[in-house]
């Protein structure tokens, strides 16, 4: 069974700091997971994935995440938040032969000027 | 190139009656998939095709959902008869092949609303 944990329905940052959003996973297996953005009005757009090639997965606009398999955590950050960042933001895990992708509840963040 | 695209944007219906989703994937994907987000609660999975074969409907709620995938390359999902909890933004996915690296890309989604 493969499942994630978001904490944290909102987020709210200044414009500038960092940003830190988090994300706890389960997994029988070694899982394969995800960041995905939703701005408003939008589909689904990976931001980044981790295949075990490598802990510190860089991702688009900026943002990163590392994984940490002792403490099943796949946290996505970004040092300086900009106003365009504000959106939803899901974790995700797929893991086995499991194609389906399990998705975490999601975490709105609000960018304050 | 095109992404996916779901038709309607928007959908209001009462309680009772039918509604049908269009997803058209990317061209050249053979895997097309299809995800739900009741209000408030996580993105599930409700099924899979691989070109017009259902691959895994495992998380198809009930049996009011019927998905279908005519020749392999748009997708149809019909709620019938649509009932208050179907209530939802429903996400059309595809990706080229099946492996586990593969990338999913979506689409905008459909609002449902049953009134």
């Amino acid at each position: 069974a493969q499942s994630v944990t978001q904490l944290g329905s909102h987020v709210s940052v200044s414009e500038g700091a960092l940003v830190l959003l988090r994300c706890n996973y389960s997994s029988s297996v070694p899982p394969y997971l995800f960041w995905y953005v939703q701005y408003p009005n939008q589909g689904l757009q990976l931001l980044l994935k981790y295949t075990s090639a490598a802990t510190l997965v860089k991702g688009i606009n900026g943002f990163e995440a590392e994984f940490k398999k002792s403490e099943t955590s796949f946290h996505l950050t970004k040092p300086s938040a900009h106003m365009s960042d504000a959106a939803e933001y899901f974790c995700a895990v797929r893991s086995g032969g499991y194609q389906k992708v399990t998705f975490g509840t999601g975490t709105k963040l609000q960018v304050i000027p | 190139e095109a992404g996916v695209t779901q038709f309607p944007s928007h959908s209001v219906i009462e309680k009772g009656q039918t509604v049908t989703l269009r997803c058209d994937p990317i061209s050249g994907h053979d895997n097309l998939y299809w995800y739900r987000r009741v209000m408030g609660k996580e993105i599930k999975f409700l099924l899979h095709f691989v070109k017009e074969s259902k691959q895994d409907e495992s998380g198809m709620p009930n049996n009011r959902f019927l998905a279908e995938r005519t020749g392999g390359t748009y997708s149809t999902l019909k709620v019938q008869p649509a009932e208050l909890e179907d209530s939802g933004v429903y996400f059309c996915a595809s990706s080229q092949d099946s492996g586990v690296y593969n990338e999913q890309f979506f689409g905008p989604g459909t609002r449902l609303t049953v009134l």
